[in-house]
């Protein structure tokens, strides 16, 4: 049963903290995102890349925020330093062609 | 800039009853999403919907595109509690998804 996985599934740090997200698409798919969600905002598109390349990052924050893959296998997120604001669920999702697929989830708490 | 809408924002219901959840959006796009999202979970993909006149079913649930007027239904037969959730649609912009804002379903007895 192919799903994305999403490391870690929980994280609480405090302001001003490197944190970093990490992400396993489904083995195959060629293109990653990532995604952010809040109640006031919704759900935000941060970066995506195709291929390992990315393609879009306009939706992140670029003075905190970094998105990589360095690898088909794994895409990363960072955020350095954290800030409260930040406080988010952090959603990676892959896709062949067109449909992307969700993982879990990294519910980021910021104090 | 693309803009999709959905209403109503929140629906509550009673189990048997039939409602249908709008999805506007402001731009063309051929290409239409439905997700549902469970408190605390994460995102499943309902349907896809990939060209004018597109409907799909599963269970109680159907969707259909019209891209003439931008416009796709979500439509609920016979509700049952298991449907209650948050229910996204979403538009595909230059392999962007761009979503809408989400209906928040609850269904009782």
């Amino acid at each position: 049963d192919a799903r994305v996985t999403q490391t870690p599934r929980h994280k609480v740090t405090e302001m001003g903290q490197e944190v970093t997200m990490r992400c396993q698409p489904i083995l195959g798919h060629n293109t990653v995102f990532w995604y952010r969600q809040t109640m006031m905002q919704g759900l935000e598109l941060l970066a995506y890349f195709r291929n390992r390349a990315p393609l879009d990052d306009s939706g992140m924050p670029k003075d905190r925020f970094s998105a990589e893959m360095p690898d088909a296998t794994l895409a990363t997120l960072k955020i350095q330093p954290s800030e409260p604001r930040d406080s988010a669920v952090y959603f990676c999702a892959s896709g062949l062609n067109y449909e992307q697929f969700f993982g879990p989830g990294t519910r980021l708490t910021v104090l | 800039e693309l803009k999709v809408e959905q209403n109503p924002l929140f629906l509550s219901m009673q189990e048997g009853k039939n409602y249908t959840i709008y999805c506007n959006y402001s731009t063309t796009s051929d290409r239409l999403y439905w997700y549902r999202q469970d408190p605390g979970k994460s995102l499943e993909s309902l349907f896809v919907l990939l060209s004018n006149g597109a409907v799909k079913q599963e269970g109680r649930l159907m969707a259909s595109l019209d891209t003439k007027a931008r416009l796709s239904t979500l439509h609920i037969t016979a509700a049952v509690h298991d449907l209650s959730a948050t229910y996204f649609c979403a538009v595909e912009n230059t392999d962007k998804l761009i979503f809408g804002t989400g209906t928040r379903l609850q269904v009782f007895p």
